[in-house]
């Protein structure tokens, strides 16, 4: 199976700043990286496909990049609302896989 | 706009089988999407368990392949789980899911459901 590794687990950070989560892919897998959103009590939510592509509906201060084996998700001017845990998943191979999750809380 | 929601006995007995369907409105289960299953547990993150066509064809996590079964029910418009001879480790919130197609990733989720495996 492909692991994959998010860093930090945790980051602190205040309204307006900018916030980088990295993902790192034990294997390549090309560009087939998502990456989610999930609130407590909720189902995660699926921000970013194929590293970079922005779903519908998604503010534009989210936003991914990388292939290979290395990716990173930023998120700028961070609005109340943002603050959740987040996690990539690759989709290049069965079974697809998650990382750990990054907890994004309020400074 | 699709909407998904799973069912299914909250409590399962050890040695027991997990048995969940997600009921799928708001499109077709005959659409060209891949139907898939995820559960997350504190300890294990989020697990994907598998993933279902309309055809019939199944992708699973070879961790659980031995005991778990995706089907579909096309004439409900819904697709079920199955976790057989399940212990304390198959306590997990249990989520189902939709991909327009694998590689991107699931665009539609169900609010998940906890199932709980004790005697």
């Amino acid at each position: 199976d492909i692991q994959m590794t998010q860093s930090p687990s945790s980051v602190s950070a205040s309204v307006g700043d900018t916030v980088t989560i990295t993902c790192r892919a034990s294997q390549g897998i090309s560009s087939w990286l998502a990456w989610y959103q999930q609130r407590p009590g909720k189902a995660p939510k699926l921000l970013i496909s194929a590293a970079s592509s922005l779903q519908s509906g998604v503010p534009s201060r989210f936003s991914g990049s990388g292939s290979g084996t290395d990716f990173t998700l930023t998120i700028s001017s961070l609005q109340p609302e943002d603050f959740a845990t987040y996690y990539c998943q690759q989709a290049n191979s069965f079974p697809l896989t998650f990382g750990q999750g990054t907890k994004l809380e309020i400074k | 706009q699709v909407h998904l929601q799973e069912s299914g006995p909250g409590l399962v007995k050890p040695s027991g089988t997990l048995s969940l369907t997600c009921a799928v409105s708001g499109g077709s289960i005959s659409s060209d999407n891949w139907w898939t299953w995820v559960r997350q547990t504190p300890g294990k993150g989020l697990e994907w368990l598998g993933e279902i066509h309309h055809s019939g064809s199944t992708n699973y996590n070879p961790s659980l392949k031995s005991r778990v079964t995706i089907s579909v029910d096309k004439s409900k418009n819904q697709f079920s789980l199955k976790v057989s001879s399940v212990t304390a480790a198959d306590t997990a919130v249990y989520y189902c899911a939709r991909a327009v197609e694998t590689a991107l990733g699931s665009d539609c989720w169900g609010q998940g459901t906890l199932v709980t495996v004790s005697s």
